[in-house]
């Protein structure tokens, strides 16, 4: 079984500056980690994701996260932030191997960021 | 690629009344998910289909809950006797081996509000 704690609920941050969201993971199987953005009233969009390789991936937007074993951790960053990026943001994980195939993913509870002008 | 649908996006029931939503799965993606979603919670697993065939089902699936698949495109949720517990946004999503299995690609979800 997996699971995922995001350590902030809110994150209020000031127009320009950096943010950073944490997540940690539990698993006692290897997995692969996502992060999602909702915008309000809208499904789930995928961010990131980390299957392999680089643990330092980059989404078309700025964000950037690293996986990072040891801690179990894949913390989202962004040097500059922007009105736009005002969301709510999920991490997730889903197994390496799953027996009934499903992969499903299992999410933290998100952090709402907001983006202050 | 139109994206994954569902319908509809919101609805408003009273308890003890049976809802059915629908979704639509981007063409060509064979596996299918359900998960639901409550106020200040991450998204949780209900359901998966790979085809038409329901591989697994989460234990946050009452009896009162039923999920059809029947031809291997669209699927629907049922919840009969809605209780207000059931109040939540339910979420659709689907992935196929071309796009990575555990990539998976939602929709807008429905919102039931339970009365």
């Amino acid at each position: 079984a997996q699971s995922v704690t995001q350590l902030d609920s809110q994150v209020p941050v000031f127009e320009e500056a950096p943010v950073e969201l944490r997540c940690n993971y539990s698993s006692s199987v290897s997995v692969y980690l996502f992060w999602y953005v909702q915008y309000p009233n809208q499904g789930l969009q995928l961010l990131l994701k980390y299957l392999s390789g680089s643990t330092l991936v980059e989404s078309i937007n700025g964000f950037e996260a690293e996986f990072n074993k040891s801690q179990t951790s894949f913390h989202l960053r962004k040097p500059s932030v922007h009105i736009s990026d005002t969301a709510e943001y999920f991490c997730a994980v889903s197994p390496l191997y799953s027996g009934a195939g499903s992969y499903q993913l299992t999410f933290g509870k998100g952090t709402k960021l907001s983006v202050i002008p | 690629d139109t994206g994954v649908s569902q319908d509809p996006r919101h609805k408003i029931t009273k308890r003890g009344q049976n809802v059915t939503f629908r979704c639509d799965p981007i063409s060509e993606h064979n596996r299918l998910y359900w998960y639901r979603q409550t106020l200040g919670q991450g998204p949780e697993f209900l359901t998966y289909f790979q085809n038409e065939a329901q591989l697994e089902k989460s234990r946050l699936l009452s009896d009162r809950f039923s999920a059809e698949r029947p031809k291997g495109s669209f699927s629907t949720l049922e919840i009969q006797r809605t209780e207000q517990g059931d109040s939540a946004m339910y979420l659709c999503a689907s992935s196929s081996k071309t796009s990575g299995y555990n990539e998976q690609f939602f929709g807008p979800g429905t919102r039931l509000t339970v009365l």
